[in-house]
């Protein structure tokens, strides 16, 4: 599976969107990008996944680029319950295979 | 999704002993994992465990140290035999769902200190 990138620790105001960056240049053609999240103490959180589209569900949207290389996601209004590491993740889904967790984007929610 | 439940949900132990996690799922899951989450660490998948069939660990992991076992399609243990603190770590049970295979789900984890 690619690997991805991103930024280590990240801020966001309560309210406002938060938008984490993943960068995944080596991905390829039947590569999907999860995204999850893992509050702590808790297991981690399936949030949303995409393959090329751009994906909206309850908990948030996923952005990705024409060339697939990057995708963001979108969390249109944090709250301070959104604080938690989120891991994007790049998964080939023909046949099974696991998920491959990198170091996560540690997002501080703050009043 | 389904819903997943882990025993115990924490627990210190001896340096020397085992310790068997139990993972129950609420629907038949095709796939059943376990990972490993060290203080400050992202997480590490141990094996996948397989219904009726040996697990399949992953590199770095050993069957005499984690014993797994798969006796049905909701239900899984892991084992942490002969424990010393550096097993001291979150285990977390993940399952992927027989209708949907491309999401996996965690359990809320286990709390493991050795001392």
């Amino acid at each position: 599976d690619a690997k991805t990138t991103q930024p280590t620790s990240m801020d966001c105001a309560e309210g406002r969107a938060a938008n984490l960056p993943c960068n995944h240049s080596t991905i390829s053609g039947n590569e999907y990008v999860y995204w999850y999240r893992q509050i702590h103490s808790q297991g981690p959180q399936y949030i949303i996944h995409g393959l090329k589209n751009n994906e909206t569900n309850e908990m948030a949207s996923l952005i990705i680029t024409e060339d697939r290389k990057s995708s963001t996601l979108i969390l249109p209004h944090a709250t301070l319950r959104d604080t938690a590491v989120y891991y994007c993740i790049v998964r080939n889904v023909s046949g099974y295979s696991t998920l491959t967790f990198g170091k996560g984007t540690m997002l501080l929610v703050s009043p | 999704s389904a819903v997943i439940s882990q025993k115990p949900s924490r627990d210190i132990c001896q340096r020397g002993t085992s310790l068997t996690i139990q993972c129950q799922v609420d629907s038949q899951v095709t796939m059943m994992f376990w990972y490993r989450q060290q203080p400050g660490q992202s997480l590490t998948l141990i094996a996948t465990a397989n219904q009726g069939s040996e697990a399949t660990y992953e590199s770095g992991f050993v069957i005499d140290k984690f014993p797994i076992s798969r006796p049905n399609l909701t239900f899984s243990t892991l084992t942490v035999s002969n424990m010393s603190p550096e097993d001291s770590s979150i285990y977390l049970c993940s399952v992927a769902p027989l209708i949907s295979t491309d999401t996996q789900y965690f359990g809320p984890g286990t709390r493991l200190t050795v001392l």
